[in-house]
């Protein structure tokens, strides 16, 4: 089975700007969870989405918004960009829910904002 | 603030020698994992622990699950150069508002020279 794939792996932006990131789980895998990774905070949960619904968030302002579509894949989206968003951008996915959540993780989007 | 410590920040060790890598919070977790991540990649799951007092044993490496599921510990044995990298270790939450959350420390590097 092809790993978790996240597009693109590199982005320079400007303040004020927004993006918009990518995650493609593992095939057959409908849970998706997107995480800021920084040097300062570390791995930081921004939120989870399964069905296409979000089922549990982070504590990121409203600038952070995500969504998942119905072949479970799931994009992110940051409006306004501030320079602290530069960080490294994670996707994991999980078969589901339930049970001991083993999370799989994709090789991230580094987002550099100037 | 990070609710999971992780202690040390930094272990620079010796081909063969042994090291441990402990993770500490006041909040009981479900679940506990531990994640290696190297450069350039997102983290890869080592195990998960789930029941207080669990030992689990991968090859060299030793995990342990503290009785009241508040903290763990990461012990490898004979360390090999492949052992470098980063070393994450994740709470999945209780509380109603951690409920199903991974709260990630904030690793230790491990650097092992030949």
């Amino acid at each position: 089975k092809a790993g978790v794939t996240q597009t693109p792996r590199y982005l320079i932006k400007t303040r004020g700007q927004q993006v918009t990131l990518s995650c493609s789980p593992i095939s057959g895998h409908r849970s998706v969870s997107w995480y800021q990774q920084t040097p300062g905070q570390g791995l930081q949960f921004l939120f989870e989405y399964f069905s296409e619904t979000q089922r549990n968030k982070g504590n990121f302002p409203g600038r952070f918004s995500g969504r998942q579509f119905s072949n479970s894949r799931s994009e992110m989206n940051v409006s306004t960009l501030e320079l602290g968003d530069s960080a490294l951008y994670l996707c994991a996915s999980s078969p589901g829910l339930a049970g001991v959540k083993t999370q799989y993780f994709g090789p991230g989007t580094r987002l550099l904002v100037l | 603030t990070q609710l999971l410590e992780q202690s040390p920040q930094f272990l620079s060790i010796q081909e063969g020698e042994n090291l441990t890598v402990y993770c500490n919070s006041s909040s009981v977790f479900s679940s506990l994992q531990w994640y290696r991540q190297e450069p350039g990649e997102g983290p890869v799951l080592l195990v998960t622990v789930v029941t207080g007092g669990e030992v689990k044993k991968l090859k060299r490496l030793t995990f342990q699950f503290g009785d009241a599921r508040k903290d763990s510990s990461l012990h490898i044995t004979a360390a090999q150069p492949g052992d470098t990298g980063l070393y994450l270790c994740a709470g999945r939450g209780l509380t109603t508002d951690s409920w199903g959350k991974f709260q990630f420390g904030a690793g230790t590097q491990v650097v092992v020279t030949p």
